[in-house]
């Protein structure tokens, strides 16, 4: 399994500013998974990262609203921008490990926007 | 298209007693089938999945699941459930078809054991 971590762990936010949070992953991996989800509810995924080329971003959600970067193998950010307190959720970043097929979680990042 | 379904939003459960968390789903291709829980303030955890073979699969904590092609299930199971089981589980499935790897999600299933 892969070990991940997220920073910053919570935050909050005024309206209208931006917040960039950054997954860390121990190991080489191809693709890396962000998600939303409300304390107690499913997940929501926002997009799909593969290293070396554009997000693929999921229906609802767009580049603009929701940039991220995957610089290389092991690390990447998503930025929330122009923030609303709608934005207010936990924000996970996961990783597919390999032929297993599997995926695995970071611990999350709070963001409560005021 | 691919679905999932957790028909019971919440199961109670006396310690001790068996568990059954239900998982039903739709994909066009075969199922790769995973089931996940979150413990109160902490991030979801890896329980155990069904990719191809025996359809009894045996995970983490004591957990099982049997995945039924003709009923389209892969219920969750524990012969004797614990107090410190309760938490939040998530049934997802990804269609082994093409190059989509993206998991699709139930809205969980929250699971109380009580003493």
């Amino acid at each position: 399994s892969a070990v991940i971590s997220q920073k910053p762990s919570r935050d909050i936010c005024q309206r209208g500013t931006s917040l960039t949070i950054q997954c860390q992953v121990d190991s080489q991996v191809t693709m890396m998974f962000w998600y939303r989800q409300q304390p107690g509810q499913s997940l929501t995924l926002i997009a799909t990262a593969n290293q070396g080329s554009e997000a693929t971003y999921e229906s609802g959600f767009v580049i603009d609203k929701f940039p991220i970067s995957r610089p290389n193998l092991t690390f990447s950010t998503l930025t929330v921008s122009n923030m609303s307190p709608e934005d207010s959720s936990i924000y996970l970043c996961s990783v597919e490990s390999g032929k297993a097929y599997e995926q695995y979680f970071g611990p999350g990042t709070r963001l409560t926007v005021t | 298209a691919q679905s999932v379904a957790q028909p019971e939003d919440q199961v109670n459960v006396a310690e001790g007693n068996p568990l059954t968390v239900k998982c039903t789903y739709s994909v066009s291709g075969n199922p790769y089938l995973f089931w996940y829980v979150q413990y109160p303030n902490r991030g979801l955890q890896f329980l155990l999945k069904y990719i191809t073979g025996d359809n009894l699969v045996k995970g983490s904590y004591g957990f099982e699941a049997e995945f039924n092609k003709s009923q389209t299930s892969f219920h969750l199971k524990k012969p004797s459930a614990l107090v410190s089981d309760s938490a939040l589980y998530f049934c997802a499935v990804r269609d082994d078809a093409g190059n989509n790897r993206k998991l699709i999600w139930g809205l969980g299933t929250s699971l109380a054991v009580n003493p």
